[in-house]
């Protein structure tokens, strides 16, 4: 079944305690990407990927890393959470370049004390 | 920095009614403009999107249009269905699956039965 996955689906830390969020696709996409999603913001994208070793800023990258190192997988790397990282973070992959459709990945609900 | 407004945040419509939801884009180099739907609980799904070589969009019940000049697009629903009730996002990129995207606020969409 072609789909984005997500892990943890919840997670629950403390300020300063460096954290991962894995996604991975098997849809063999080029384009991936992290949003968070904050009640009246909408969704604000992080970081987005093109291709493998390839990644660049969205509109809300401070205080996140990502890596792509093979095509199927795009973490997130939080290596100092804090409180106003707490938010509901999406996934995404796409087909790539003029293919538009993105699929988003189930949801982490992170929450940083 | 560019940005997306979308308009109205709420909206109750009785069934069977229309819906129309509004976007305003800042980037002039935006051609690509998706719609998402997000069920509560559930990660965004995309149900329409148009690329600036065209003027309108159709797919059933749901349209979208795209006035480059005015720099805005809308989303239109038709005889509007319990099940349409969601909160949908517009976005807008310079390219599909090569560039960052930047999406609206949302809109809480009620259809009153």
């Amino acid at each position: 079944e072609a789909q984005v996955t997500q892990n943890p689906r919840y997670l629950i830390t403390v300020t300063g305690k460096k954290l991962t969020v894995t996604c991975s696709q098997n849809m063999n996409h080029e384009y991936m990407s992290w949003y968070r999603q904050d009640p009246g913001l909408g969704l604000r994208q992080i970081y987005y990927s093109m291709n493998v070793e390839v990644t660049d800023k969205g509109d809300v990258p401070e205080g996140y890393k990502v890596s792509r190192k093979e095509k199927r997988n795009f973490p997130l790397i939080l290596e100092s959470p804090s409180p106003n990282q707490t938010s509901l973070y999406f996934c995404a992959s796409s087909p790539g370049t003029g293919k538009g459709e993105q699929y988003f990945g189930p949801g982490t609900r992170l929450t940083v004390t | 920095g560019e940005n997306v407004e979308q308009h109205p945040s709420t909206l109750s419509v009785q069934e069977g009614d229309s819906a129309v939801i509004k976007c305003t884009y800042s980037d002039s180099a935006s051609n690509y403009f998706p719609w998402y739907k997000q069920e509560l609980g559930k990660r965004p799904q995309l149900i329409i999107d148009i690329r600036s070589n065209v003027g309108e969009k159709k797919d059933q019940r749901i349209a979208v249009t795209l006035n480059k000049t005015a720099k805005h697009f809308s989303l239109h629903i038709t005889e509007t269905q319990p099940e349409d009730s969601a909160v949908y996002f517009c976005a807008a990129s310079r390219g599909s699956g090569t560039y960052k995207y930047i999406f609206g606020t949302g809109t809480r969409l009620k259809v009153l039965a």
